[in-house]
């Protein structure tokens, strides 16, 4: 069936590296967008970048620019999400989702229909 | 802070309708369609409704969206348990160049 698939849960002391994995499967993986959105416990949902499967183009959050890194491997229909130089306020989990886009009177219209499970990043001394 | 502002909580009792704001600015609201997420405890966000009022295939007709300048609604009639769940509206800014977010409305079924 058409789904995300993430990696499990993973604990970094601060000033490491993380890198989640999302897994796509039932649908052409190179057709849409990926984007990656942030949830603190008990807190909201954080969007952090975008990344076309297809290019390899990709746009940041400004607040995570220079930290956040997301790549493909088409050959798995896999995405990446690599987040550097943690710090405690960086746990959270972390989910990949898919993005559809539509146009109508010329006016494109975009969202998320696809959500992995999430993936919960612990960053702790 | 979110970009996008809702109140923080909603409260109604079964049957009840109840509405949840969501209120942005040009560059954003203003000028792209909101959507709405739903997110039940200890799950990962649904989408709820896209396209300012658009519901995706499997979301009852209690649930709906407008849209109206800046500011966006959702509405939810007929309040059933099960809709106890917190709820997000997002939308992309054309000045960030990025989604935002509504910080995230917890509804509470009495």
């Amino acid at each position: 069936q058409v789904q995300l698939v993430q990696s499990g849960a993973e604990v970094k002391k601060p000033g490491a590296s993380v890198k989640v994995s999302c897994k796509a499967s039932g649908y052409t993986f190179t057709s849409y967008d990926i984007n990656w959105v942030r949830q603190a416990t008990g807190q909201g949902l954080e969007w952090m970048g975008w990344m076309n499967p297809n290019s390899g183009n990709t746009g940041y959050a400004q607040k995570f620019q220079g930290r956040v890194t997301m790549t493909r491997n088409t050959s798995i229909s896999t995405a990446y999400m690599e987040l550097s130089s943690l710090r405690s306020e960086d746990t959270a989990v972390y989910y990949c989702a898919r993005e559809l886009r539509g146009y109508s009177s010329l006016k494109g219209y975009w969202y998320f229909d696809l959500w992995g499970r999430g993936t919960l990043v612990t960053v702790s001394s | 802070q979110s970009v996008l502002t809702q109140p923080p909580s909603a409260s109604g009792t079964p049957g009840q309708r109840v509405t949840i704001s969501c209120s942005g600015s040009s560059s954003n609201i203003g000028s792209n369609t909101v959507n709405w997420y739903q997110q039940l405890p200890g799950t990962a966000p649904k989408l709820l409704i896209y396209r300012n009022n658009q519901r995706p295939s499997g979301v009852p007709d209690r649930f709906s969206g407008s849209k109206s300048g800046t500011s966006a609604s959702l509405a939810i009639s007929g309040l059933q348990s099960e809709d106890e769940a917190d709820y997000y509206c997002a939308a992309w800014d054309d000045s960030l160049n990025g989604w935002v977010f509504g910080g995230g409305t917890k509804l509470t079924v009495l």
